[in-house]
Order: C-alpha cells, then structure tokens, then sequence
C-alpha cells in the first residue's frame, strides 16, 4: 500500500514568494496533519484535519499560512509571502480517526529553504 | 500540561552494545497513547509502536523492546545488540485527547540521536 505522499521532497526559494507544499494521504485514512520540524522548536503541529475539516489550527504560526483539503486525497500547506525563518521540513501525516488517538503514519517530508 | 520529556540528547555506543533511550511524560488523561518514531538519517519519521494507557505489559519486537511503567510515567525503549543501522534519532510522543471531539494531536519530546559505531 501506498504510505503518505508528499511533494515537493525539495523546495528551494527566495524571500516573499509563495511556496504551496502538498500531500497525499494514506487512503481511507480521514484525518491528515502538517508538522513543521526546525532545530529550535523540533516537531510542532500546524494543522490537523478531520474529514476534511480543519478542527485545531492553533499552531498554525501566522496569516501567512494557510492549509486547505478539498477532498480526501490532497491537502496543501500554503505559505505566502515566505520568509527564511520558514525554512523547515514540513511534514504531512495521516491516520484513521475512529474515536482519536490513532497511529499517525508520516510522509517523507518537504525540505523547505527560504534564502 | 501534557508533556513529553527525553533527557538524553545524543548517546553514542559501540556496535552489539545494549543501549536505553528514556521517555518521561506527563499528562493528566486517564486515556492516552504513547509512541516512539524513528528518525533516520535519511530524514523520514517511521513508526515503531504505540502503547495504550491501560496496557502496562512490556513488548518486544526483535532487538526492540519497550518497558511502560504508569507509576512512573515512564515509557522507555531498549535496543539490544545495537547495529550501525539504528543510528538515527528516536522521538517518543503521547497522544493527547481533545474532550471536544475525536483528535489525537501528537506531543513529541525533543528526540535522542542514536549513534551505533563499528
């Protein structure tokens, strides 16, 4: 079976672009996560969805960025205008949702640099 | 507050050393999930086990083995007989129930690097 997918794996950029992350979940999972990890503030939630709505965006860090999932199969972690304290992997998780506290199985990762 | 901590930042052992990584958490949920993540070199996140509040036995999976103790809040994971290809970090996490609805946000500690030498 498929694990998470994510894409890009390397996202190189310049100060004040918008850069758009995406992610594929494990299918017939129906809850989805974004993770940023830095060395300062190591694994951090952003967002999490539960069929497709989001339910807890408190640690999303500010308006620049904004998540969506249209469906099931896709969300994307959008961030405009980028800055370089932005630069992070920013991963994307998934798990089943029956009652909570599911296993959530991660995606490989987006490497983002903001120069 | 819920919190996950582990102590041990790096740990560096020799190959076919038996070597402990610690977790201390803190939660107050009578129900909740812990998990240890391995992080390798390579950078993906890989799931390795989950444990339930309730279920205090301890687990083995290979070289792998996992010691839950409640009165302790302690959840630590033993490599026995470690190999070069356990270098990687290993980050413990609870999962933390929102009495909202059905969530299960993810707390990681800060993760211990594992380095296996030859």
């Amino acid at each position: 079976d498929a694990g998470v997918i994510q894409s890009p794996r390397h996202e190189v950029t310049e100060m004040g672009q918008e850069v758009t992350l995406r992610c594929k979940p494990i299918s017939g999972h129906n809850s989805l996560f974004w993770y940023r990890q830095t060395m300062m503030r190591g694994l951090e939630l952003l967002i999490y969805f539960n069929n497709n709505v989001p339910i807890d965006d408190s640690g999303m860090p500010e308006d620049r960025f904004s998540a969506k999932m249209p469906n099931a199969s896709f969300s994307t972690l959008k961030i405009q205008p980028s800055e370089p304290r932005d630069s992070a992997v920013y991963f994307c998780a998934s798990s089943t949702s029956s009652g909570g506290l599911e296993t959530q199985y991660f995606g490989p990762g987006t490497r983002l640099l903001v120069l | 507050a819920q919190k996950v901590t582990q102590a041990q930042t790096e740990i560096s052992v020799v190959e076919k050393e038996d070597v402990t990584l610690d977790c201390v958490y803190e939660t107050r949920d009578t129900t909740y999930y812990l998990f240890w993540y391995k992080q390798p070199p390579s950078g993906e996140l890989v799931f390795l086990i989950r444990r339930n509040s309730f279920d205090e036995q301890n687990e083995i999976s290979g070289r792998y083995s996992w010691n839950f103790q409640k009165s302790t809040s302690s959840f630590n994971f033993t490599i026995t007989a470690s190999q070069v290809v356990d270098s990687a970090v290993y980050f413990c996490a609870l999962s933390e129930r929102n009495y909202g609805g059905a969530t299960n946000k993810l707390i990681f500690g800060t993760g211990t690097l594992l380095a296996v030498q030859p």
